[in-house]
């Protein structure tokens, strides 16, 4: 079956620190991926996603890219703010009525 | 648009009483799902539904009953609530062409 393996956390950073946090899958098709964010007291909300190998997504200032050949989507940030705390999902979906795969989440907290 | 929206925000249980967690959308989204997230463990998926009168389990749906009668509602029922019960729970809904979840704000529920 499908599975998400990404980073433990928590990952404490400094404000303005290059953020990664590391994502591998496994599927038996080709996914789409998406990383998910939940801020405190949150549900989760999208991100950003990439739907074919190479794809770049991006959003707020994150980004990360579909690598088929090492089957990961990590996801980075050049300099990350205190408003970036929250607990990331890395996911993948095979589509139409196909189960959402997710990740265990990494907590991120950024400290001034 | 609301979005997804879920009530109660907060519930506490004792061991053996019964409840429904209400979760509505109003994206005409056929796709329904109810998460739980545990420390540690992700989300993991307890059921989902592909469209009105249509339901299957997820990886975790001992103790947990649903039903579909609309396209909007998929409210989750605890027949005899369980202190294994006490997380969070989320409800998400998506349109098969649309791989995108949009979740709910969560139920935080606790059984004593």
């Amino acid at each position: 079956g499908n599975s998400v393996t990404q980073m433990e956390g928590p990952v404490t950073l400094s404000e303005e620190a290059f953020l990664t946090i590391n994502c591998t899958y496994t599927a038996t098709g080709y996914p789409s991926l998406f990383w998910y964010v939940q801020y405190p007291g949150e549900g989760l909300q999208l991100l950003l996603k990439a739907t074919k190998a190479d794809d770049k997504g991006s959003n707020k200032g994150f980004e990360a890219t579909y690598r088929k050949e090492t089957t990961s989507f990590h996801l980075e940030k050049g300099s990350v703010q205190v408003s970036d705390s929250a607990v990331y999902f890395c996911a993948l979906s095979e589509g139409g009525y196909q189960k959402v795969t997710f990740g265990t989440g990494t907590k991120l907290q950024v400290i001034p | 648009n609301a979005g997804v929206t879920q009530t109660p925000k907060f519930q506490v249980l004792k061991t053996g009483q019964s409840m429904t967690l209400q979760c509505a959308q109003d994206m005409n989204h056929e796709y329904m799902s109810w998460y739980r997230q545990d420390p540690g463990m992700g989300l993991r998926l307890i059921h989902y539904s592909v469209g009105a009168g249509i339901t299957d389990q997820g990886e975790v749906p001992n103790g947990y009953n649903v039903s579909r009668s609309t396209t909007e509602d998929f409210p989750l029922r605890l027949l005899s609530a369980a202190p294994s019960q006490t997380s969070v729970y989320f409800c998400a809904s998506r349109s098969p062409g649309d791989e995108t979840q949009y979740f709910g704000p969560g139920t935080r529920l606790l059984v004593l």
